[in-house]
C-alpha cells in the first residue's frame, strides 16, 4: 500500500535559517509528489510538484525540493525562512491505480521564531 | 482570479440533525474531491466526482454521508443524521480534467462542530 511519512509534526527555525522538512513515500511505481502549504484557517495550496524529468524541482515563495529515488524522499527545503512562511506543510504521493487520487501525509506544522 | 467557493464557513449543529456543505468548483474543472481534516486522522479523502460522476466513495461512511453534483457548478455533501464524531473540516477541492494528478485547488473549508 502507497503511505507518506512527515518526520517531524513540528519544526522550529529562526528567521533567516534553513527550512527543511521531511518527507518519505512508498510506492511501487514512478511517483508523481507534491508539497502543499495550509495557512491557518485556509484551504491547501500547491507549493511545488515532480512527475518526471529534472528531480530538483522549484515552486513558489522560494521553495524547492529534490526528488531521491534511491532514498524515497522528497524533502522540502527553502534556504532562508520569512516569517510569513509559518503554516502546515503536507507531502502527497499520487494514488497508482488513479489518475486524480493522492494521498497526503500527516503534515508538518512550521514555526518560524523572529 | 478563480477560487473554489464552500459555504456555510462553519456551521454548529446538534447530534441527529442533518447537515449540508456545498461547493462551488471552479469554472471549467471537472473533478472535484471531498475532503475531511480532523486532528487525529489528518486529509482523508471521502470521495471524488468527474464530469459530475462519482468515481470513488470508498472513504465515505455510506450510512450517514452522501455527496452528489446536481450539477457542473455546485457540488454538496450531506451528513444525516450528524454525530459528535462528525465534527471536522471539511474541504472541497476541484482540479482540471486533462492530463495526470493535476494541481488541486482547494477552497476554504466548513468548520463543522456536531454538540
Amino acid at each position: 500500500a502507497q503511505s507518506v511519512t512527515q518526520l517531524g509534526s513540528h519544526v522550529s527555525v529562526s528567521e533567516g535559517a534553513l527550512v527543511l522538512l521531511r518527507c518519505n513515500y512508498s510506492s511501487s511505481v514512478p511517483p508523481y509528489l507534491f508539497w502543499y502549504v495550509q495557512y491557518p484557517n485556509q484551504g491547501l495550496q500547491l507549493l511545488l510538484k515532480y512527475t518526471t524529468g529534472a528531480t530538483l524541482v522549484k515552486g513558489i515563495n522560494g521553495f524547492e525540493a529534490e526528488f531521491k529515488k534511491s532514498e524515497t524522499s522528497f524533502h522540502l527545503t527553502k534556504p532562508s525562512a520569512h516569517m510569513s512562511d509559518a503554516a502546515e506543510y503536507f507531502c502527497a504521493v499520487s494514488v497508482e491505480t488513479s489518475y486524480d487520487k493522492v494521498i497526503f501525509g500527516p503534515g508538518t506544522s512550521l514555526s518560524v521564531i523572529p | 482570479d478563480a477560487r473554489v467557493t464552500q459555504t456555510p464557513r462553519h456551521k454548529v449543529t446538534e447530534m441527529g440533525q442533518e447537515v449540508t456543505m456545498r461547493c462551488q468548483p471552479i469554472l471549467g474543472h471537472n473533478t472535484v474531491f471531498w475532503y475531511r481534516q480532523t486532528m487525529m486522522q489528518g486529509l482523508e479523502l471521502l470521495a471524488y466526482f468527474r464530469n459530475r460522476a462519482p468515481l470513488d466513495d470508498s472513504g465515505m461512511p455510506k450510512d450517514r454521508f452522501s455527496a452528489e453534483m446536481p450539477d457542473a457548478t455546485l457540488a454538496t455533501l450531506k451528513i444525516q443524521p450528524s454525530e459528535p464524531r462528525d465534527s471536522a473540516v471539511y474541504f472541497c477541492a476541484s482540479a482540471p480534467g486533462s492530463g495526470m494528478y493535476n494541481e488541486q485547488f482547494f477552497g476554504p473549508g466548513t468548520r463543522l462542530t456536531v454538540l
